[in-house]
């Protein structure tokens, strides 16, 4: 069965300090992707980032940037000089890849505040 | 580009009662996917759609059924609405085939309060 940890269920930062949040995750099959969603207050999750488990590279967008590690099966994420638009729920998800369907398993969330 | 659209955005309904809510997924996307957030139990997995048939189904009652028409859009059902019931709904849209997976986007979510 496929899990996603995400221990740390609240941190809080002043802006422009780095903050980084951790996923670990478990699965039996070979072939997977990880994500990462934003839900904002609004309610939507906002699409951050895929990877599939075959690309190992680490991965830079703007201010965030993802590292993954197969060898600890984690898929950690930093956002770098924050600021108070970041604050949201962050979740980390697993999809397997099966002909009979895909679904994402969720971690639980961690929620990050942001103060000016 | 339209999004993925989720009708009604709020909806308080009366225990016993049954809703029936609505998704239309991005265009040509063929895939749909519910999903159930709850303070307790987080983000669940409920059922995916894929060319009008069931593909895969989570760990839920036999109350939560759904289905899909031919332009793709879903609808999800719950009949006998118990407090417990009370979440956001959100739907997610995917171009997903066999044995492949592009990802998905979400809607903004139905939020059920049942009373």
């Amino acid at each position: 069965a496929q899990k996603v940890t995400q221990a740390q269920t609240e941190i809080s930062v002043v802006e422009k300090e780095d903050v980084t949040l951790d996923c670990v995750y478990e699965t039996r099959d070979t072939t997977y992707y990880l994500f990462w969603y934003k839900q904002p207050p609004s309610g939507e999750l906002v699409f951050l980032i895929r990877r599939n488990s075959f690309d190992e590279q680490n991965e830079i967008s703007g201010r965030y940037s993802w590292n993954f590690q197969k060898s600890t099966s984690s898929f950690n994420f930093t956002i770098t000089a924050s600021q108070v638009v970041d604050s949201a729920v962050y979740f980390c998800a697993l999809s397997e890849v099966k002909a009979a369907g895909n679904k994402l398993t969720f971690g639980g969330g961690t929620r990050v505040l942001v103060k000016p | 580009k339209a999004g993925v659209t989720q009708t009604p955005r709020y909806l308080i309904k009366t225990r016993g009662q049954q809703v029936t809510l609505s998704c239309s997924p991005i265009s040509g996307h063929r895939s749909v996917s519910w999903y159930q957030q709850t303070p307790g139990q987080g983000l669940q997995f409920l059922f995916e759609y894929f060319s009008e048939t069931q593909r895969n189904k989570g760990n839920f009652p036999g109350r939560f059924s759904g289905r899909q028409f031919s332009n793709s859009r879903s609808e999800m059902n719950v009949s006998t609405l118990e407090l417990g019931d009370s979440a956001l709904y959100l739907c997610a849209s995917s171009l997903a085939g066999t044995l492949a997976n592009y990802g998905y986007t979400f809607g903004s979510g139905t939020r059920l309060t049942v009373v």
